[in-house]
């Protein structure tokens, strides 16, 4: 069966500070990878999503980089946090025509 | 711009009683889904529509999807006090099935009161 695996489950980072996500999937190959935002008491932003190692789509310019150097791998990046920043980041993963499941999250606050 | 609008945002009800959450969508899509999230944790995928007249069924849960309307509707038939979550439907844009990722609405956050 297929899993997917997100760390940290929190982070408390300080502004001006670099950021490293983590998301993996394992018992699948190929897959769509997304990360989404969700803000404190709002719905979830779409950041990124990639179809394939080395392929990111953007769908809101912010401070925020994507990268998937593995097929399986998926990871959010920022080389200088903002408070704006702060939210509950969410990796999630489909195959084509499928459901997208989400991961358990990494909650970062910015301080 | 595919926008996605869910009402009621906020609902409070008994246990026992019956209500339907609405999900209206702008753009041609085929491919509905409903989450829960419960507070402080991730999204539980309930239910996958992909077709027009789909209807599934779990529990005191249904859920449906009209096309041709751009609307789904989830129904929660005699309410229990452990179906308070906030309830999320989201939209896949219609692309041949492609990996576009989905599009939200802004959660029902359901109360169930004894």
């Amino acid at each position: 069966s297929q899993t997917i695996h997100q760390w940290p489950a929190t982070l408390v980072q300080p502004v001006g500070s670099p950021l490293s996500l983590e998301c993996t999937v394992e018992g699948t190959s190929n897959p769509n990878l997304y990360w989404y935002r969700q803000a404190a008491g709002r719905g979830l932003q779409l950041l990124f999503y990639s179809v394939g190692i080395g392929q990111i789509s953007s769908e809101v310019p912010q401070n925020l980089s994507a990268s998937r150097p593995q097929d399986r791998q998926f990871i959010l990046s920022s080389k200088k946090l903002l408070l704006s920043d702060s939210g509950f980041y969410l990796c999630a993963w489909s195959r084509t025509g499928d459901g997208y499941t989400f991961g358990s999250g990494t909650r970062l606050t910015v301080v | 711009e595919l926008k996605v609008e869910q009402n009621p945002l906020f609902l409070s009800m008994q246990e026992g009683k019956n209500y339907t959450i609405y999900c209206n969508y702008s753009t041609t899509s085929d491919r509905l889904y409903w989450y829960r999230q419960d507070p402080g944790k991730s999204l539980e995928s309930l239910f996958v529509l992909l077709s027009n007249g789909a209807v599934k069924q779990e529990g005191r849960l249904m859920a449906s999807l009209d096309t041709k309307a751009r609307l789904s509707t989830l129904h929660i038939t005699a309410a229990v006090h452990d179906l308070s979550a906030t309830y999320f439907c989201a939209v896949a844009p219609y692309s041949g099935g492609g990996a576009d990722g989905l599009t939200f609405g802004k959660g029902t956050h359901l109360i169930i009161q004894p």
